[in-house]
């Protein structure tokens, strides 16, 4: 079975750190895409990033990146000068072939002012 | 252009009710997915449709539970005779296609917080 692991329950940083959330997943499946999901305190759910297993090309959207290691597992999430918007549950999510997503149990950071 | 609408947003049910939770997918997508999030938890897939299909219902509790997504109108995800085991945020996700290849991924509702006492 897929599994998951945000190995980091919480996490609490003061403004403009930065902080890299882990990703650890098992899969036998050779295709899949890799997503990362941001939960802040309202309670919706907002899309981030989605990768591809064949694309291990780092990725940086403004303060945020990837990085993808295919070889351990691992898919990366890295905030620069956090933000106290920052602050939010963020889920890891990989879909191993399939329609669903399998979702780790999530990181909850604090940004401090 | 209208995001996934989920309603209600919160909703209580003494035991043993019934609770019927609505879906509308953003204009334009017609394949459906059903998550629930319960306490401090991830979210765990429940159900996969497609107009008038269900595709993958792996994750559907074997009893009480069904989801449908008629020709026209939302998707109901229903659940008979709550219990308090029930209680959690139902999150609903639509995509245009497959979800794995769009590169909006899944775009998710606000969800539905059924607390059942």
């Amino acid at each position: 079975a897929q599994k998951v692991t945000q190995a980091q329950t919480e996490i609490s940083v003061v403004e403009k750190e930065d902080v890299t959330l882990d990703c650890v997943y098992e899969t036998r499946d050779t295709t899949y895409y890799l997503f990362w999901y941001k939960q802040p305190p309202s309670g919706e759910l907002v899309f981030l990033i989605r990768r591809n297993s064949f694309d291990e090309q780092n990725e940086i959207s403004g303060r945020y990146s990837w990085n993808f290691q295919k070889s351990t597992s691992s898919f990366n999430f890295t905030i620069t000068a956090s933000q106290v918007v920052d602050s939010a549950v963020y889920f890891c999510a990989p879909s191993p072939g399939s329609e669903k997503l399998v979702f780790g149990k999530g990181t909850k950071l604090t940004v401090n002012p | 252009n209208a995001g996934v609408m989920q309603n209600p947003r919160h909703l209580v049910r003494r035991r043993g009710q019934e609770a019927r939770l609505r879906c509308s997918p953003m204009k334009g997508h017609s394949h459906v997915y059903w998550y629930r999030q319960l306490p401090e938890e991830g979210l765990k897939f429940m159900v996969y449709l497609q107009k008038e299909n269900i595709i993958d219902e792996s994750g559907m509790p074997k009893e009480r539970f069904s989801a449908e997504f008629p020709k026209e109108g939302p998707s109901i995800l229903r659940i008979q005779q709550v219990v308090r085991g029930d209680s959690a945020a139902y999150f609903c996700a639509s995509s245009p296609g497959s979800g794995t290849t769009s590169n909006y991924g899944y775009t998710f509702g606000s969800g539905t917080r059924l607390t059942v006492v």
